[in-house]
């Protein structure tokens, strides 16, 4: 099983905000990423947060991380039809290795 | 700079077979990746190559799997004898490696269906 987890599905009216959560269990993770992956390409990173942050705002995106939860948010402002993907939150475990979680599914609907 | 390329982007094969796929990484990245995602999964950590060198292999790599990368550049990941268990989408990234925060980039995939 997956250390990260993430829930599976959310929709969202065009316009409205997005909020997608994860949690997460290494305590010692330093960074921690989101993803997103558009039907039949890779995943593109979007942002990134390092651990000693709480929130770190980049345009429309915002994350936001609760250390002592172990609990990670990316909100999506002004959600868009070219939103529609799978988002993926991942932790870095250590030099080399990312886990992730099994992605959330954004459907934005007019 | 095209970004990582992967070749095919997709594979059907018979259960048995082997499959190749390549790999191209962004031209000045030094470290290499291999993830696997199936259907309803994230990725999950293959290997990765640092240059030329193998540094990692996960416990999900069978004997039946192996990668190379021998110029330091392009790398390639073999499956001999397939089997239905390996339909997946195989994806490559490259990254140059640094001490905090080393970026990811991701390839499209390459979708494996063995029949």
């Amino acid at each position: 099983g997956e250390d990260v987890e993430q829930s599976l599905f959310l929709s969202v009216r065009e316009g409205d905000s997005s909020v997608i959560n994860c949690t997460y269990t290494d305590s010692s993770s330093t960074y921690l990423y989101w993803y997103k992956q558009e039907p039949g390409a890779g995943l593109q990173l979007l942002t990134y947060i390092f651990s000693n942050m709480d929130m770190k705002q980049d345009q429309r995106l915002t994350v936001l991380l609760n250390k002592k939860d172990k609990h990670l948010s990316l909100r999506i402002a002004d959600t868009q039809t070219g939103d529609s993907a799978i988002y993926f939150c991942a932790e870095r475990l250590n030099d080399y290795k990312l886990s992730f979680g099994a992605g959330t599914t954004v459907t934005v609907r007019a | 700079d095209t970004g990582v390329s992967q070749d095919p982007r997709h594979k059907i094969t018979k259960r048995g077979q082997n499959v190749t796929f390549r790999c191209d990484p962004i031209s000045e990245h030094n470290r290499l990746y291999w993830y696997r995602q199936t259907l309803g999964q994230g990725p999950e950590f293959l290997t990765y190559f640092q240059n030329e060198a193998q540094l990692e292999k996960s416990r999900l790599l069978s004997d039946r799997f192996s990668a190379e990368r021998p110029k330091g550049s392009f790398s390639t990941l073999e499956i001999q004898r397939t089997e239905q268990g390996d339909s997946a989408m195989y994806l490559c990234a490259s990254s140059l490696a640094r001490r905090m925060n080393e970026k990811l980039f991701f390839g499209s995939g390459t979708q494996l269906s063995v029949l």
